[in-house]
């Protein structure tokens, strides 16, 4: 199985800052590499696939990077609506697995 | 506009079953790959069970396996989950997703709104 490991567990960050999460794989996963958005109450919503392709109506602040075992996913400037939990999810191999999420909390 | 609807949750006794569904509709369901994936409370996503679009093939977790089935029916356009043997550490909201095509990738591009599974005596 690969472990999917995100750092760090908990970011507190203001509002307009930069934000850096990280994931990181067991195993290479090559690109197989998605990142989602949780709200509270809410379904995940895709924001990545492929490690840096943007889903559909993802604004542009949202980048991913990176391949094989090391992914980033950037927010340029995070906004109000931004606090939220972050996943990734590996689909190289099965079972699918995803990181233990970081929380995006307002400093 | 695609749109996953979901019944089926409730409160189970330890030991017993129950059934998920997920009425799928704006997309063509037989060639999706679908995907139930669960979230305790408090907790991180976990991903239980993939139904792919063209071969008809299941994945599911070691831990809900000879337990838990996926099934569809491409004529309802509906994903089911059939938990038998419930255990406390099953409980969880229960989400169906679908994923861009009938194979590879299986990211998850919509969500349904998730249902809630207790089980407790």
């Amino acid at each position: 199985e690969v472990v999917m490991t995100q750092s760090p567990a908990t970011l507190s960050v203001s509002p307009g800052e930069r934000v850096t999460l990280s994931c990181r794989a067991s195993q290479s996963v090559s690109s197989s590499l998605a990142w989602y958005q949780q709200k509270p109450g809410q379904a995940p919503r895709l924001l990545i696939h492929g490690a840096s392709t943007r889903a559909t109506g993802i604004p542009a602040r949202f980048s991913g990077s990176g391949s094989g075992t090391e992914f980033t996913l950037t927010i340029s400037s995070l906004q109000s609506e931004d606090f939220a939990i972050y996943y990734c999810q590996q689909y190289n191999n099965w079972p699918l697995t995803f990181g233990g999420g970081t929380k995006a909390e307002i400093k | 506009e695609v749109q996953l609807s979901q019944s089926g949750g409730g409160l189970v006794l330890p030991g017993g079953s129950l059934t998920l569904a997920c009425a799928a509709s704006g997309f063509t369901f037989r060639n999706t790959a679908m995907t139930w994936v669960r979230q305790a409370p408090g907790k991180g996503l976990e991903w239980v069970s993939t139904f792919t679009g063209s071969f008809s093939t299941t994945y599911s977790a070691d831990s809900v396996k000879g337990r838990f089935t996926i099934s569809r029916d491409n004529s309802k356009n509906t994903l089911y989950l059939q938990m038998n043997s419930l255990r406390a550490d099953d409980a969880a909201v229960y989400y169906c997703a679908k994923s861009p095509s009938s194979d590879y990738p299986y990211y998850f591009d919509s969500w349904g709104q998730g249902t809630l599974v207790t089980v407790s005596s």
